[in-house]
């Protein structure tokens, strides 16, 4: 079946741009999370919705992201006024159940560059 | 709090001897416990996950781990490495007394089979 999918794969933009990042879980899967990988770093948490709502959102850095998931499948995390120090791939996983035994699947990520 | 340390940043081994890849984690609680490996241009796979019982644990590839609670470690362990398990390796733990989904990601090793 599908796997976790996120577009665009790569995004260049200039500082003090705006951003969309999409993310199209696994069908079905209700827990959808994102996570920020800096280079030579692991994946470090940033929201975590279960359905539509964010259960948790503590990762996220500033005021300057933000992410939706209006439909409790698809969700955007939007970047505000992008700075340099926003480079970086951006990751998405979805979970069958938001139990913390549920390995999470990944997708792809999308690197983004900020000039 | 959640951490993950992962003391090694690169392990080489000869293709055909036994590989071990080495984590620790500090949770305040009792853990759930993941392996991932990332391929170049690839999202994390999963491989394998300490929930509860066994202490040992047998997941994709022929890699197994063991749970070892007085050393808080859960070191990752092939028998006989292959080249094709060149790549990165991310240990990731969760407290599940903490009430939340989020992963705690270490910062990876990587790993370099030689013919």
């Amino acid at each position: 079946g599908a796997g976790v999918s996120q577009t665009p794969s790569n995004k260049v933009t200039e500082k003090g741009k705006y951003v969309e990042l999409r993310c199209d879980p696994i069908s079905g899967h209700t827990a959808l999370y994102w996570y920020r990988q800096s280079l030579g770093q692991g994946p470090e948490f940033l929201i975590y919705f279960q359905g539509t709502g964010a259960a948790d959102d503590s990762g996220l850095p500033n005021d300057r992201f933000f992410a939706v998931r209006p439909e409790g499948s698809v969700s955007t995390l939007k970047i505000q006024r992008t700075e340099r120090g926003d480079s970086a791939v951006y990751l998405c996983a979805s979970s069958p159940q938001p139990t913390g035994w549920d390995e999470q699947f990944f997708g792809p990520g999308t690197r983004l560059t900020v000039l | 709090a959640q951490s993950v340390a992962q003391p090694e940043d690169q392990v080489n081994v000869a293709e055909g001897n036994p590989l071990t890849v080495k984590c620790t984690y500090s949770v305040s609680g009792n853990p759930y416990l993941f392996w991932y490996v990332q391929y170049p241009n690839r999202g994390l796979q999963f491989l394998l996950k300490y929930i509860t019982g066994d202490n040992l644990v047998k997941g994709s590839y022929g890699f197994e781990a063991e749970f070892n609670k007085s050393q808080t470690s859960f070191h990752l362990k092939k028998p006989s490495a292959l080249v094709s398990d060149s790549a990165l390796y991310f240990c990731a733990v969760r407290d599940r007394n903490y009430g939340n989904n989020r992963l705690a990601f270490g910062k990876g090793n990587q790993v370099v089979v030689i013919p």
